[in-house]
């Protein structure tokens, strides 16, 4: 069964960091790219960030860069990240997704990890 | 506000065939692929269109994509109280380097 499985939400203080990890399953997670999508509390779906197979290339939202790091471990099939300089406005559930693309039918999400920025 | 603009709300009665657009810009699709994804409160996302198009199996015939130069469309038809939930279209923007996702539609049925 495919499966992905994020840990490391919680509470942290503005100018706080924390890192999130996500545990793939059920397919070979190292031949994809890999996202971060998250969900404020009653707001739409926003894509985050995005890593290729071998964690070579990233992309990032304007929104998250240069605060944001994603990166891989294909050995332990995990996906990570790292959000430093949090904000109040990055409080939301995060997504990490194997997502569809052009060349690949696979598409599958997380059940999300709550993350609050607040003091 | 999102790149891709969508109503953030619509609604139908059971059996009716109902219509999300989803508007957005050259640099995303009107040259790149459009996904929809349907969402129930508290749950992840579930893939319900992939390239403009195509239905992921298990997905009934019921609900159908199209694109169109810079706006795409998701269409469900012999609507049913099950349809309820929220819709969102999600494309690669090549100016972003990103995917970008609509504002999402909250669908009723009446």
């Amino acid at each position: 069964e495919v499966q992905l499985v994020e840990s490391g939400g919680g509470l942290v203080q503005p100018g706080g960091s924390l890192r999130l990890s996500c545990a793939a399953s059920g397919f070979t997670f190292s031949s994809y790219w890999m996202h971060w999508v998250r969900q404020a509390p009653g707001k739409g779906l926003v894509w985050v960030s995005r890593i290729n197979n071998d964690g070579s290339t990233t992309n990032y939202a304007d929104s998250v860069k240069g605060r944001f790091t994603i990166s891989r471990d294909n050995a332990k099939n995990t996906l990570y990240l790292q959000m430093n300089s949090l904000r109040a406005e990055d409080t939301a559930v995060y997504y990490c997704a194997k997502l569809v693309g052009a060349t690949t039918e696979l598409d599958c999400w997380g059940q999300g990890t709550l993350v609050t920025v607040s003091s | 506000q999102s790149v891709l603009t969508q109503p953030p709300s619509a609604s139908g009665t059971s059996g009716q065939r109902v219509t999300i657009s989803c508007s957005g810009s050259s640099s995303n699709i009107g040259s790149n692929n459009v996904y929809w994804y349907q969402q129930f409160p508290g749950t992840a996302p579930k893939l319900l269109i992939y390239r403009n198009n195509q239905r992921p199996s298990g997905v009934p015939d019921r609900f159908s994509g199209s694109k169109s130069g810079t706006s795409a469309s998701l269409a469900i038809s012999g609507l049913r109280s099950e349809d309820e939930a929220d819709y969102y279209c999600v494309a690669w923007d090549d100016s972003l380097s990103g995917r970008v996702f609509g504002g999402g539609t909250k669908l009723t049925v009446l």
